[in-house]
């Protein structure tokens, strides 16, 4: 069965520092897809990124990154220079292609808060 | 206007009473998908419909039911509310492509709901 794992229930940075969001993964499908989402206070869940399993390319898209390491089972997401409207819950999700199609499973999500 | 539309917003309602929660979209995606929210649990599938005629189980189906309308409509139910369904409900909409095999989940705003 698939399993997503954020340790991290709460973080709470200071403005400017960097900071990141771990993201443990449990499948046994070879091929799968992982997500990250943003819901920030407002409510609203804001989709972030997308990767398949067989990329394991790091991505940067401004102040984001994102980690993928299948050796680890990790995705694991970067925020530099955080800023305070990065304030918000982030959430790592699973799909797996073989056996579920476009079911996603989703982490327990990590409140992150950016102090002034 | 916002692409995935839910209503109520917000609703209050008496253990016993039925409900029913709307989502409506206009991206002109085929699969649609009910979701809640509790906190620390992340969010949870409830039931999801790939097309008009396709309706399916997610993992916490109990106590709830779904009607697919048309394509851009998809509701949920809960014929006989209880107070541990009080929670954030969220719709969410993706678009099939061929030689796809997962898709990318867009989320409306959510319901915010309270059994007492």
């Amino acid at each position: 069965a698939q399993k997503v794992t954020q340790a991290q229930t709460e973080i709470s940075v200071v403005e400017k520092e960097d900071v990141t969001l771990d993201c443990v993964y449990e499948t046994r499908d070879t091929t799968y897809y992982l997500f990250w989402y943003k819901q920030p206070p407002s409510g609203e869940l804001v989709f972030l990124i997308r990767r398949n399993s067989f990329d394991e390319q790091n991505e940067i898209s401004g102040r984001y990154s994102w980690n993928f390491q299948k050796s680890t089972s990790s995705f694991n997401f970067t925020i530099t220079a955080s800023q305070v409207v990065d304030s918000a819950v982030y959430f790592c999700a699973l799909s797996e292609a073989e056996t579920s199609g476009s079911r996603l499973t989703f982490g327990e999500g990590t409140q992150l808060t950016v102090n002034p | 206007d916002a692409d995935v539309t839910q209503t109520p917003r917000n609703r209050i309602t008496k253990t016993g009473k039925r409900i029913m929660l709307e989502c409506s979209q206009t991206k002109g995606h085929d699969r649609m998908y009910w979701y809640r929210q509790d906190p620390g649990l992340g969010l949870r599938l409830i039931y999801y419909s790939f097309d008009v005629k396709d309706i399916n189980k997610g993992e916490i189906s109990d106590g709830y039911s779904v009607s697919r309308q048309a394509q851009a409509k998809f509701s949920l139910s809960l014929e006989s509310a209880i107070p541990n369904q009080t929670a954030l409900y969220f719709c969410a909409t993706s678009d099939f492509r061929t030689g796809d095999r997962a898709d990318t989940q867009y989320f409306g705003p959510g319901t915010r709901l309270t059994v007492l």
